[in-house]
């Protein structure tokens, strides 16, 4: 079964926009991590946010916030004010258990986000 | 703070040959993972390691691919013999794994191989 799910495989938003790029993941753990990372065409995963599921605040980095809903399992990345280097691909990934030991990084198949002037 | 270094950053080969990927974690990071990424889809886990511990192998195909981490630092990926089907971008990331926010893994630049 598909742990990370991303609905959106493509975006367009114009520069300066905000933009919400969906995800939703499932596990039954109690405690796990939730990450996104950004692929541009140059090929690098660049760590972006992180969220732990005690976390009661949502994360926040820069321009980066997530909103997590954790009853309805969702984690969604809001980019602000977007900008023409957003424009890459974005994935959204889980890594279950409590300490790294016990789980692996999984990532969904990613949201292509192209940011127009 | 230096990154995740990987080389070669681009490898063309052809099938039955044999190829090898290097890399250099972020220095202090215990757990080093390799990933293969096929075109439009996200990473897929192939080996994690521990130090120089491989802890899960388990979607490594061993018939072809081996790795080894030598004194718990540099670590190698060998496919022999490569297969069309092996072309993809060949990741490594690495982490402090200490749980929570320190268990974020840090990627480098990727290889991208292809078979013809």
């Amino acid at each position: 079964a598909q742990k990370i799910t991303q609905t959106q495989p493509g975006m367009f938003v114009q520069e300066k926009e905000a933009v919400t790029l969906d995800c939703t993941y499932d596990t039954s753990d109690q405690s796990y991590g939730l990450f996104w990372y950004k692929q541009p065409s140059s090929g690098e995963m660049i760590f972006l946010i992180y969220q732990g599921s005690y976390d009661e605040q949502n994360a926040t980095e820069g321009r980066y916030s997530l909103n997590f809903q954790k009853a309805r399992k969702s984690a969604n990345l809001v980019i602000s004010a977007s900008q023409l280097g957003d424009s890459a691909m974005y994935f959204c990934a889980m890594r279950e258990g409590a300490t790294d030991s016990w789980g692996k990084l999984q990532f969904g198949a990613g949201t292509q986000v192209v940011v127009t002037p | 703070e230096a990154g995740v270094v990987q080389s070669p950053r681009y490898k063309i080969i052809e099938k039955k040959q044999p190829v090898a990927f290097w890399c250099n974690p972020i220095s202090g990071h215990n757990t080093l993972y390799w990933y293969l990424q096929n075109l439009g889809q996200g990473p897929e886990l192939l080996i994690r390691y521990e130090n120089e511990e491989a802890v899960d192998d388990s979607q490594l195909p061993k018939d072809r691919f081996s790795a080894e981490r030598l004194k718990g630092v540099d670590s190698t990926l060998k496919i022999q013999p490569a297969e069309l089907g092996d072309s993809a971008v060949y990741l490594c990331a690495s982490s402090l794994s200490r749980g929570g926010r320190t268990d974020t893994q840090y990627f480098g630049p990727g290889t991208r191989l292809t078979v013809l």
